[in-house]
Order: C-alpha cells, then sequence, then structure tokens
C-alpha cells in the first residue's frame, strides 16, 4: 500500500521557537494531504487540509498564522509551528490520498511526530 | 459530519472473531463507511471501508446494514497486533475522527 513519512518522528524545543514538520508521500502523488493534531488520551482533530499549489483551508478555531503549511510539490507538505508554546505539545499527524488507489477518499496516514515544547 | 456511536472498549480473546458495532443514524446517502485503526503512538492505518454492501479484505470485513445506520467491522481471528483503537468513520472527502473502541486481546 501508500506510504507516508513524517520528519522528524520527535521534537523538543524551546518555547518561542518554531518548528517544522515534514509529510512525503513515498511511493505515490498526492494532490490532498491532511494534517491532524492529537493531545493524550484524545482523538485526532483535523486542523487542515492541504492542496498542491494552493493555500491550506483550515479548520475552525485553527490559527493560520501560527500554523504554517506549505504543499509545493506533489509529495511534500510542511507544516511549521511558528513561535511554539507549552500548549502546542501534542502528537501531529498527516496524511495523503491516492487519486490512484484503493477507495476514493481512502487516506494513508504517516507515523506522526510528538512535538515537546518547553 | 454524521455523529457515530462505538462502545469506548471491548476484550476479544486472541484467535477468536470480534465483532465491533458503530452507529451512525445520522449518514448521509452518499457517504462511505470507513474504519481505521490506531495503535499506540502511531498514524491511523485504513482499515476497510463500503457504501452500502457488505466488504472484505485481508484485514477484516464490513457488515453494512440496510438501512445503513449501522455497521460492524468483523476481525475474525484477533491476535495481539489487533490491539489498537479502531474508527468508525462515515464520511467522504475529509474524515472526522470520534473516541473509537480501544480493543483489548487477551493472550
Amino acid at each position: 500500500g501508500a506510504v507516508v513519512s513524517q520528519h522528524p518522528s520527535r521534537v523538543i524545543c524551546k518555547s518561542g521557537t518554531s518548528v517544522k514538520i515534514e509529510c512525503r508521500s513515498l511511493d505515490f502523488q498526492a494532490t490532498t494531504m491532511f494534517w491532524y493534531r492529537q493531545f493524550p488520551k484524545q482523538s485526532l482533530m483535523l486542523m487542515a487540509t492541504s492542496n498542491e499549489g494552493s493555500k491550506a483551508t483550515y479548520e475552525q478555531g485553527v490559527e493560520k498564522d501560527k500554523f504554517l503549511i506549505n504543499h509545493a510539490s506533489l509529495t511534500l507538505s510542511t507544516l511549521t509551528v511558528t513561535s511554539a508554546h507549552p500548549e502546542d505539545s501534542s502528537f501531529y499527524i498527516c496524511s495523503a490520498r491516492d487519486p490512484d488507489s484503493g477507495g476514493p477518499y481512502e487516506q494513508y496516514f504517516g507515523p506522526g511526530t510528538r512535538l515537546t515544547v518547553t | 459530519d454524521a455523529k457515530t456511536t462505538q462502545p469506548n472498549s471491548m476484550e476479544s480473546n486472541e484467535e477468536e472473531p470480534v465483532h465491533l458495532p458503530c452507529n451512525h443514524s445520522t449518514i448521509s446517502g452518499t457517504d462511505y463507511i470507513h474504519w481505521y485503526r490506531q495503535l499506540p503512538s502511531q498514524g491511523p492505518e485504513y482499515v476497510i471501508h463500503g457504501l452500502t454492501s457488505n466488504v472484505n479484505n485481508r484485514m477484516a470485513s464490513l457488515a453494512i446494514a440496510e438501512d445503513r445506520k449501522s455497521s460492524t467491522l468483523i476481525l475474525h481471528r484477533a491476535t495481539l497486533r489487533d490491539a489498537a483503537v479502531y474508527y468508525c468513520i462515515p464520511g467522504s472527502y475529509q474524515l472526522t475522527f470520534g473516541k473509537g473502541t480501544k480493543l483489548s486481546v487477551i493472550p
């Protein structure tokens, strides 16, 4: 099946700094990628939908100036958490749709990135 | 988005079949029914999806009620590696994750 990778898998940063998380589709081209956030013992919450070559669509309550999303190619989307604070500590997960495989709306998820802001 | 109701947790003995229920009474006519599962500290993994007919794949079977207001994910022989949170997600373009069912498999 289609594979999605994320880098880094874990990151610790100081409050006030910015962190970039990469999401790559390894063996398919993903016109659409999604970014989720998951707090401990909670479910995944969709943050934004990223379409290659256009601006991301953010869910209500997600600050677009704080969570910068760039989908510059068909295999790479990046999420930058700007001026990170301890409350941004979470598990960030991306997913991608492979338009050529499986069901019409099947998503393939990355392994996640654990962000800890100290 | 359709609202879903799943048991918070279920237990199964290893090698036994498991039936994971999901109610989605407000599902729209065009929504697919997706099932994903998530192991601890990992991203979700696609399990199966269907629209109206029952579906089988190498991982599981999906039984969909005739009125589509409920569905059941069937793991034919649970293994320890099947211990995960299982999410039932009616929808199409976007996936909205609920709380899911935490499945424990007892050796």
